[in-house]
């Protein structure tokens, strides 16, 4: 299986400042043969079901707020919320679709400072 | 608008069968897509259990493969799970899921319905 391990398991941010949450996969999630990463973010909130924020590592979901960014490849990816929002306070979770079984990070919880 | 929304009873007695429905409304299960389910333990991170093709195939979570079983019911417009000889550690929120395929994001969730194991 691949694990999926986020960090840090949570961090403050004051309003308007920078939050930013690292997910390193036990093996590289990156198809050679189509050069994508099989690799997604959720954000979710208490009492809701995870929604799909990006995927294949950086392309964001229609509707989601362009503060919400991904970046990285192969085993090293980050979740990036630009400036924070009193809204933006989350558990996130990555998420590896690259083979069975797939996968998802221990989640951040991002609160407010 | 895809709309997904789980049903079943929200408690199973210990050694029993969990058997749950997700009724799929605003598109056609039978025309595409990956049908999955994912749960999560009260307080806990999110599991993969696996799910069903709209062509009937099938993929699951070897963790579970050996208790669980899912299908269409297209006439429904329904999918289902079932997970059998269940214990306390499948107490969870269990919710379904579309994605455009098995190794796909799961872009479509229904709320989730919570099942507690318990005699």
């Amino acid at each position: 299986d691949i694990v999926m391990t986020q960090s840090p398991d949570s961090l403050a941010v004051s309003l308007g400042e920078r939050a930013t949450i690292n997910c390193k996969s036990s093996q590289s999630v990156l198809y050679s043969s189509n050069n994508k990463n099989y690799l997604a973010w959720y954000q979710q909130k208490p009492g809701q079901p995870p929604k799909v924020l990006i995927y294949w590592a950086s392309t964001r979901e229609s509707g989601v707020p362009d503060r919400f960014s991904g970046s990285g490849s192969g085993t090293d990816f980050t979740l990036t919320i630009s400036s924070l929002q009193a809204e933006d306070v989350a558990v996130y979770y990555c998420h590896q679709y690259y083979n069975i079984p797939l996968t998802f990070g221990q989640g951040t919880r991002v609160e407010i400072k | 608008q895809v709309q997904l929304q789980e049903s079943g009873p929200g408690l199973v007695k210990p050694s029993e069968t969990l058997s749950l429905t997700c009724t799929v409304s605003g598109y056609s299960i039978s025309s595409d897509y990956f049908w999955g389910w994912i749960r999560q333990p009260p307080g806990k991170g999110l599991e993969w259990i696996g799910g069903i093709y709209h062509s009937g195939s099938t993929y699951y979570n070897p963790s579970l493969k050996s208790r669980v079983t899912t299908s269409l019911d297209t006439s429904k417009n329904q999918f289902s799970l079932r997970l059998s000889s269940v214990t306390a550690a499948d107490t969870a929120v269990y919710y379904c899921a579309r994605a455009a395929a098995v190794t796909g994001q799961n872009n479509y969730w229904g709320q989730g319905t919570l099942v507690t194991v318990s005699s």
